[in-house]
């Protein structure tokens, strides 16, 4: 029930091009889902998160689309450029979890021109 | 957003020896930070929970002789892998909640080879 389930595991997508990442969670009390950006040999950064009360969240070139039904999230990056290249985790935690995360497994995009 | 500094970024030791990791919030107390393992290209596997001014939490199955923690203030927290072994190389991500929303930022990790 911890579990958050992420895919594709790579994916390459052209300059210019749209790509996503999608996951999925079980456990129903998570309420709280961010994604990172992590490049090779640095930590994670935080690019964005939403909470389960909206369906979308957008920032710049990279929006969220949750499906509390599904318990679905997915991340969009707009116009990817090669500097997006890193790999993306998704994660989830929930109130009194003690901010406790609980990550995907991780995509690593690479985007070539 | 809010700054947490990991430092040695990296540092190589001999087998046997005792390694200490430092993570500290620049810019904002926190009385909780969690120290993370990431073996290459996997995700990360949080290993304990730190907190300040009691023991830390551990997750199942990690060590908590092998991995001491201490928090010893509102900014630093610190892990001590003991007898450093090979197998114990890896990279090693600390993070702290920081506001109301509880948001986590992480370190710049620190990478540990044991020869």
């Amino acid at each position: 029930q911890q579990q958050v389930k992420q895919s594709p595991q790579s994916l390459i997508v052209q300059k210019g091009g749209i790509s996503i990442i999608n996951c999925a969670y079980e456990n129903t009390a998570f309420d709280y889902f961010p994604w990172y950006q992590q490049f090779p040999g640095k930590g994670p950064a935080l690019l964005i998160a939403i909470r389960p009360d909206v369906s979308e969240k957008k920032e710049g070139r990279f929006t969220i689309s949750f499906n509390k039904s599904a318990k679905q999230f997915s991340l969009h990056i707009m116009d990817s450029q090669p500097g997006d290249s890193a790999t993306y985790f998704c994660a989830a935690s929930k109130t009194g979890g003690g901010n406790k995360l609980t990550f995907g497994t991780g995509t690593q995009l690479k985007v070539e021109l | 957003g809010a700054v947490v500094s990991q430092h040695p970024s990296w540092v190589i030791c001999k087998s046997g020896t005792s390694v200490k990791i430092e993570c500290r919030s620049l810019d904002f107390q926190a009385t909780t930070m969690f120290w993370y393992r990431q073996f290459p290209k996997q995700s990360l596997m949080l290993m304990a929970t730190s907190n300040e001014g009691s023991k830390a939490t551990y997750e199942q199955g990690v060590e908590k002789d092998k991995f001491l923690i201490n928090h010893a203030s509102l900014t630093l927290s610190t892990l001590t892998v003991t007898s450093a072994h090979p197998e114990d190389s890896s990279f090693y991500i600390c993070s702290a909640p920081f506001g109301g929303s509880g948001e986590l930022f992480f370190g710049e990790g620190s990478r540990l080879t044991v020869l």
